[in-house]
């Protein structure tokens, strides 16, 4: 079965950090460019950052640019959100998406981790 | 950024009606656009890739249409089971770039 699988997100105060991870399972994960997107309370979607398979490719979002930085692990099938200096915006629900080719779209998504940034 | 707008941001339809929801982009992507729905709770799930082509296992009353800066999604006889939000997407350009969504309720 094809599944992606979030976790690490959690309360945080202001300013400080959290690692989210993606586990994938069910195909062949360095074939695909890889996603986060973002899900405020109540909210609409909005696309965080993408990796693409070989990792050569990073893209941002500007309101997360030189805070947070994407990563992966081909050997162990896993996606990473390396989050800095969070701030109460960052407040959301963070899915973790698999993008089978650019004009594809965003084809299988995780359950989503929480992420919550209140003092 | 691409803005993308999608219409109505609500609406109230029946089993067995058909709706369309419409989305526009504020400059051309050309075919970069895809439709996901999401039920409450649930992550989204991708129904339309490359503005017309069916992601596979979604039912064929799922449809799309459009190029350029104009798409629209319909429904044809609506399912208990499609009262749900609904959002387009672009891939054309980075940033990717979602609608504001559009929330389908039971009439």
């Amino acid at each position: 079965e094809v599944q992606l699988v979030e976790s690490g997100g959690g309360l945080v105060k202001p300013g400080g950090s959290l690692r989210l991870s993606c586990a994938a399972s069910g195909f062949t994960f360095i074939r695909y460019t890889m996603s986060w997107v973002r899900q405020a309370p109540g909210k609409g979607l909005e696309w965080v950052s993408s990796m693409s398979s070989s990792g050569s490719d990073i893209y941002y979002a500007d309101s997360v640019k030189g805070r947070f930085s994407i990563s992966r692990d081909n050997a162990k099938n896993s996606l990473f959100l390396q989050m800095n200096s969070l701030r109460a915006e960052d407040t959301a629900l963070y899915y973790c998406a698999r993008e089978g080719a650019v004009d594809n779209g965003m084809d299988v998504w995780g359950q989503g981790t929480t992420v919550t940034v209140s003092s | 950024d691409i803005q993308m707008t999608q219409s109505p941001s609500s609406l109230s339809a029946s089993v067995g009606d058909r709706v369309t929801i419409t989305c526009r982009a504020r400059q051309s992507i050309g075919n970069f656009l895809h439709w996901y729905q999401q039920r409450p709770g649930k992550a989204p799930k991708l129904l339309i890739y490359a503005a017309s082509s069916l992601q596979s296992g979604v039912p064929s009353r799922f449809s799309g249409s459009g190029s350029g800066t104009d798409f629209t999604l319909t429904i044809r006889s609506l399912q208990p089971e499609d009262f749900a939000s609904y959002y387009c997407q672009q891939s054309r350009y980075i940033p990717y770039t979602f609608g504001q969504g559009t929330k389908l309720e039971i009439k």
